[in-house]
């Protein structure tokens, strides 16, 4: 079963302090991955997107990175700030017909002054 | 450029009765999606429009759920009648022409079942 796996579930972290969220799936056939933030009470905003032959991508202090081997990826906050603070999920697209996209369940930041 | 729009942004009904909601996606999109989202888990996809045809609709529960999209351009989902467990947040979202592109999202409808 194609399944998109985040850890942690919800993190705790002080302003300024950088922090690492993983996703692990078992999506195959892999097309790409996509890490989402979410504030509470809006639909989701696309940070990155990664294909196969990706294995880092950056967007500001935002880093993803991809290894398609393990199927793991993570996203990595770099002197995070109070807005920071939101869910964060990992997408997976799944190759084929059209492009199924399955969504993990997020990890919730909290970033406290 | 316009975002995806979405109205009710709230919504409290009683157990049984019947609800719509209403999405605008950005011009041009193709593709159309409704996600269910219940509290402190990802969303999931009831329904993908391709145009104004169902592209995958395999998580919709069709005895309450439908879904249109007429013309191709705004799409309304009706839930009848609804259930305690219908209360989530209901995301509207749309891409240029597929998955492999970038999704933009509304702000969803928070749907309260009393």
């Amino acid at each position: 079963k194609n399944q998109v796996e985040q850890s942690p579930q919800s993190l705790i972290i002080l302003e300024g302090k950088n922090c690492t969220l993983q996703c692990n799936y078992t999506v195959s056939p892999f097309s790409n991955l996509r890490w989402y933030k979410q504030d509470t009470g809006r639909g989701p905003v696309s940070l990155t997107i990664m294909t196969f032959s990706e294995n880092t991508k950056s967007n500001g202090r935002y880093t993803a990175t991809l290894d398609a081997d393990t199927k793991q990826s993570s996203l990595h906050i770099t002197a995070s700030q109070l807005s920071d603070s939101a869910s964060y999920i990992c997408v997976v697209s799944e190759k084929g017909g059209y492009n199924k996209l399955i969504f993990g369940a997020g990890t919730r930041l909290a970033v406290h002054p | 450029e316009a975002g995806v729009a979405q109205s009710p942004r709230y919504k409290i009904i009683e157990k049984r009765q019947s609800v719509a909601f209403w999405c605008n996606p950005i011009s041009g999109h193709a593709t159309l999606y409704w996600y269910q989202q219940i509290l402190g888990q990802g969303p999931k996809l009831l329904i993908q429009f391709q145009n104004n045809g169902v592209v995958d609709d395999s998580q919709l529960p069709k005895d309450r759920f439908s879904a249109e999209r007429l013309k191709g351009v705004d799409s309304t989902l009706k839930i009848q009648p609804a259930k305690l467990e219908d209360s989530a947040v209901y995301l509207c979202a749309s891409s240029i022409s597929g998955p492999t592109d970038t999704q933009y999202f509304g702000p969803g409808t928070r749907l309260t079942v009393l």
